[in-house]
Parts: structure tokens; C-alpha cells; sequence
């Protein structure tokens, strides 16, 4: 069976360090992958997504980044961070069919002080 | 642009009742599909259910069903016989049209349901 793992669960930075977020995806290959960020008490925003090695969309401008060095692997960077960018973090994949779910990671609780 | 609402912002039911969450949507794709997830206090989102824009019945899956009402543009959320564990926020979501660039979800707002024992 699949399984996404992704790290670390929380997460403390200062106001312009920079971050790693990793996740990745076990059982199934040439997944979909996604970042999305959660406000507190909010629905889900779309931040990026892939369908291959290699290939990053972004949904919306921001200090933020992504990359996808393997097939399962998805990585969310930052250079410095900026105080607006605490929420919670997750990661998920799904399968190419239309009505395939997005299937999600635990999270990372982010808090930039 | 495709938008989800869900107008509830909390809702109580009593344990053993059954309950509607609220969803309604707007698109101008013919083809979409409809996805409701859980998520609770612990942070993690189950995927609970799915409607496709073409399916002819509603979509049902165990204790939860799909109210879909395509005219109205509303994929509202039953669950029957709750449980204390049902307790968590409700999310609404629609896949992004006929896309060929990724299975994207534009989630609504989300509702706080609470279940009293």
C-alpha cells in the first residue's frame, strides 16, 4: 500500500532562517505531488505542485520554493523566512485518474518567531 | 475562477443523530468532481468521500453521503448515526476542471463539527 512521510511534525525557525521541509512517497511511482499551507482555523491553500522530476508549479508568488529531485520526493525551501509564513504545512500525492483523492502527510507545524 | 463555500463555520449534533454539512460551489467546467475530507485535531486530512460532476447517483461511503444537487451547485455532506469520533473539521473540495497538469483541489473553509455525547 501507499505511504507519505514527511518531516518534521513541528517546527521552530527565526525570522530569516532558512528551511527544508521534506516529504516523500512510498507504494506507487510518478505520483502527483503537492504543498499546501493551512492558516490557523482555515481551509487549505494550494502552494505548489508536480507531475514529474523536475517539474515545479507555483500557485502563488512567495518566498517560497519547491523541488523534486526524485520520483517521491518533494522538498519545500526557503531561503529566509518571513514571519507570515508560520502555519501548517502538507504534503500530499495522488494518482493520475480524474476522481483520484489527494492522499496527505501528517504536516509540519511551522512557527517563525 | 472555481470557488467552494461552506457556510457553516460550526455546527453541534447530538450523538446517534445524523447531520448536513454544507457545501456549495461554482464553476463554469462541465466536467469536475467533489471531494469531502476530515481532518482532525491531530492535523491529518482523511479523505472521506467522492462525487464525480457525470456520476448519476450519489456518492455514498459507509456512515457518509453525498447530497448532490448539480442544479443547485451543492455537494452537502451526511453523516448518519455520529459518533463522538466524528468531531473535527470538515472540508469541501473541488478538483480543478478537466486538467491535464495535476489533480488540483480548491478547498472551501471548512466546518467545526462537534459531537455531544
Amino acid at each position: 500500500s501507499q505511504t507519505i512521510h514527511q518531516w518534521p511534525a513541528t517546527l521552530v525557525q527565526p525570522v530569516g532562517s532558512p528551511l527544508s521541509l521534506e516529504c516523500t512517497v512510498e507504494g506507487t511511482s510518478n505520483p502527483n505531488l503537492y504543498w499546501y499551507r493551512q492558516a490557523a482555523g482555515r481551509g487549505l491553500q494550494l502552494l505548489f505542485y508536480s507531475v514529474g522530476i523536475g517539474q515545479i508549479s507555483s500557485e502563488v508568488p512567495q518566498n517560497l520554493s519547491a523541488s523534486r529531485p526524485q520520483d517521491r520526493q518533494f522538498i519545500l525551501s526557503s531561503k529566509k523566512l518571513l514571519l507570515s509564513d508560520s502555519g501548517f504545512y502538507l504534503c500530499a500525492w495522488s494518482a493520475g485518474q480524474r476522481n483520484s483523492p489527494l492522499h496527505f502527510g501528517n504536516g509540519t507545524r511551522l512557527t517563525v518567531t | 475562477a472555481q470557488k467552494i463555500t461552506q457556510t457553516q463555520p460550526g455546527m453541534f449534533v447530538q450523538e446517534k443523530e445524523a447531520v448536513t454539512l454544507d457545501c456549495t460551489y461554482d464553476t463554469s467546467d462541465p466536467s469536475y468532481g467533489l471531494f469531502w475530507y476530515k481532518q482532525p485535531s491531530s492535523g491529518e486530512m482523511i479523505f472521506l468521500i467522492y462525487q464525480g460532476s457525470y456520476d448519476q447517483q450519489n456518492a455514498t461511503e459507509g456512515r457518509y453521503s453525498l447530497n448532490f444537487q448539480k442544479a443547485r451547485k451543492s455537494a452537502n455532506l451526511v453523516i448518519s448515526a455520529s459518533q463522538l469520533g466524528d468531531s473535527a473539521m470538515y472540508f469541501c473540495a473541488m478538483r480543478r476542471g478537466n486538467n491535464n497538469a495535476g489533480n488540483m483541489l480548491t478547498f472551501g473553509g471548512g466546518t467545526r463539527l462537534m459531537v455531544k455525547p
